[in-house]
């Protein structure tokens, strides 16, 4: 498979608990974003990496949220003392460097109880 | 900052043409982007446009209009499994730490109906 890929899928996790998300992009794609997405609302951006370096980061990014993307290959977004307000899907995308397109994972569907 | 703009929901036949718009504002345009969303699942890409013009791709049409700040996501030959979500996102040009992303419009919901 080629495509981006996510995991998990789906995490159910108690609030005040630290939860980590894992995205490998397309092989060749150097940009990488995180974006989250509630039911009936378009995707909102979170951050964005070219290689290993953090670019941008959203004001919806707060303290408890951090991503990284150490070799400038997969990447990993983690959610510190998890709030109720944190239940969303959370996507990753990957696009080349030519910006000509932006594919998106399955994205990880995290429920905070 | 942008401000996009689509229809909320949408209904057509099966079989019929269908036309999504999108407006948006930006100080610096760089690309603007179709997806499909069907509930539950990741946004797919659809087409991409950075130029003035139509870009076709089998059943789905793409038009963009740099200067009206518009765009329109064309669907011919409407099919049942076609309902869904489409999003219009829009790329500014980056400048210094900022304007990477796609910022995303909130969805237009598609129904097709037999």
């Amino acid at each position: 498979d080629t495509g981006v890929s996510q995991d998990p899928r789906h995490k159910i996790t108690k609030r005040g608990q630290n939860v980590t998300f894992r995205c490998d992009p397309i092989s060749e794609h150097n940009r990488l974003y995180w974006y989250r997405q509630t039911l009936g609302q378009g995707p909102e951006f979170l951050t964005y990496f070219q290689n290993e370096a953090q670019l941008e980061k959203s004001r919806l990014l707060s303290d408890r949220f951090s991503a990284e993307r150490p070799k400038g290959s997969f990447s990993t977004l983690e959610i510190q003392r998890t709030e109720q307000g944190d239940s969303a899907m959370y996507l990753c995308a990957s696009s080349p460097p030519q910006l000509t397109e932006a594919f998106f994972g399955q994205g990880t569907r995290l429920t905070v109880v | 900052g942008q401000n996009i703009d689509q229809p909320t929901e949408m209904t057509a036949t099966e079989g019929a043409i269908v036309q999504i718009n999108c407006t948006y504002q930006t100080s610096g345009f760089n690309g603007l982007f179709w997806y499909q969303q069907h509930a539950g699942e990741a946004p797919t890409f659809l087409s991409y446009n950075v130029l003035d013009g139509l870009e076709e791709k089998g059943r789905f049409s793409s038009f963009l209009s740099r200067s009206k700040g518009y765009s329109y996501l064309l669907l011919k030959e409407l099919q049942m499994k076609d309902s869904a979500s489409y999003l219009c996102a829009v790329r500014d040009r980056p400048q210094g730490h900022s304007g990477y992303a796609l910022n995303f419009g909130k969805g237009t919901s598609l129904l097709v109906t037999p």
